[in-house]
């Protein structure tokens, strides 16, 4: 069973430009977490969703970040405009009946110059 | 004060020998534990978890849980060059979202 995956592995952009990161969570998962890792911050939960619904945003930094989830299988996290500070590695996270047992993705890295 | 803790490293024991790593948490509430293990450049995975007080084993790593003293640990026996990583300590809470340490990064000497 293929896990959870997202895209882009790296992104490169410059300050001001709108990013968008996708996740296709495992099948069958119905709750869905993005979580931002930073040397600085460690890994922090931005927003997480149950059956495709948005539960708890209390993480998203600014109006900047928004998320959705449009159905069971996919979902994606928007900065506009991005800026420098918004640098990390961005992971995705399915499980099944939120029970805590948490299946990340790859991550992707973004670089905003 | 943060909502998990983890014992500051980075920790480095010999091949062979027991590690152990300590996380405490603030949520009285919280139910469920869990311990990832992250290798450099990797996503985090999940190798542990616990939801009683006292003791789970699982080959060579025992997680370990006092709800009392709010006090979560995981020993690993017999460590090995590749237990080298860094360990995330996770709580679950109530309101149905994990919330991590800031990890402990782990270096096992051969």
């Amino acid at each position: 069973d293929a896990g959870v995956i997202q895209s882009p592995r790296h992104e490169v952009t410059e300050m001001g430009q709108e990013v968008t990161l996708r996740c296709k969570p495992i099948s069958g998962h119905n709750s869905l977490f993005w979580y931002r890792q930073t040397m600085m911050r460690g890994l922090e939960l931005l927003i997480y969703f149950n059956n495709n619904v948005p539960i708890d945003d209390s993480g998203m930094p600014e109006d900047r970040f928004s998320a959705k989830m449009p159905n069971a299988s996919f979902s994606t996290l928007k900065i506009q405009p991005s800026e420098p500070r918004d640098s990390a590695v961005y992971f995705c996270a399915s499980t099944p009946d939120n029970t805590g047992e948490l299946f990340f993705g790859e991550g992707s890295r973004l670089t905003v110059l | 004060q943060k909502e998990v803790e983890q014992n500051s490293g980075p920790l480095s024991v010999p091949e062979g020998a027991i590690a152990s790593l300590n996380c405490t948490y603030s949520d009285r509430g919280s139910q469920s534990f869990f311990w990832y293990r992250q290798y450099s450049g990797k996503s985090p995975e999940l190798i542990m978890f616990i939801y009683s007080n006292g003791d789970k084993e699982d080959g060579r790593f025992t997680a370990q849980l006092n709800k009392a003293s709010q006090y979560v640990s995981l020993l690993i026996r017999d460590s090995q060059p590749s237990d080298s990583a860094t360990y995330l300590c996770a709580v679950f809470s109530n309101a149905g979202k994990s919330t991590f340490g800031d990890g402990t990064t782990l270096t096992v000497k051969p």
